[in-house]
């Protein structure tokens, strides 16, 4: 069962315009929230982080945002840049078992001139 | 200097065969794991070790056997391969509760 899930696959956004991908949560006892960007042949990178105490967090043209109400958090790029296009995956974690990451399915974005 | 190297990166091999993936990070963490990517790209943990011992064993068949020799090293050895065993498998650490750093993944091709 996926506890993670990303809904759209894919998304595309113009260069300079707003980027919004999104995450839906079904286990209330995650509270470490993370987005890693991945590009081909490559592994996941950490790109930003949010734990379950805060409702955003903001770094550079990044932000996260976390509902935990609706158990949904997003990942806000703005302004949106070529260099973003690459699959970016949500993934949550909780301490009982230690802090291993369970994943979304990743939304892949390409950003167009 | 990578922080997190896997080796190697491609691995093609037939079934039934044993094969063995080497992790090694240079960044001081005390926990390390292995995920697999299957063909729908979903992304799952295996394993973690913090300090060389077994922390987290998901359902796994027992034909995969981690060791970690050292807190800086976890391989992962695979008996028996199947054909569902093609997959891409990433190697991470991680110290508390930082954010895990992976490798750039293990191809394995079972003909």
């Amino acid at each position: 069962d996926q506890q993670v899930k990303q809904n759209s696959p894919s998304l595309s956004v113009q260069e300079g315009r707003i980027s919004i991908l999104n995450c839906d949560y079904t286990n209330s006892m995650f509270d470490y929230f993370l987005w890693y960007k991945k590009y081909p042949a490559e592994g996941p990178t950490f790109l930003i982080s949010i734990s379950s105490i805060k409702d955003k967090n903001e770094d550079g043209r990044f932000t996260v945002f976390l509902n935990k109400s609706a158990k949904h958090l997003s990942l806000h790029i703005v302004p949106s840049q070529p260099g973003d296009s690459a699959v970016y995956f949500c993934a949550a974690s909780e301490e009982n078992s230690g802090y291993a990451l369970n994943f979304g399915k990743g939304t892949s974005l390409l950003v167009t001139p | 200097d990578t922080a997190v190297s896997q080796t190697p990166k491609y691995l093609v091999t037939q079934m039934g065969n044993d094969k063995s993936i080497k992790c090694e990070q240079n960044l001081g963490h005390d926990t390390m794991y292995w995920y697999k990517q299957d063909s729908k790209k979903f992304l799952k943990i295996m394993f973690s070790y913090n300090n060389k011992e077994l922390i987290i064993n998901e359902t796994v068949p027992n034909r995969f056997s981690p060791k970690s020799p050292d807190k800086a090293h976890l391989n992962l050895h695979i008996n028996s391969l199947e054909l569902g065993d093609s997959a891409v498998y990433f190697c991470a650490s991680s110290q508390g509760l930082t954010p895990q750093h992976f490798g750039d993944g293990t191809r394995l091709s079972i003909l």
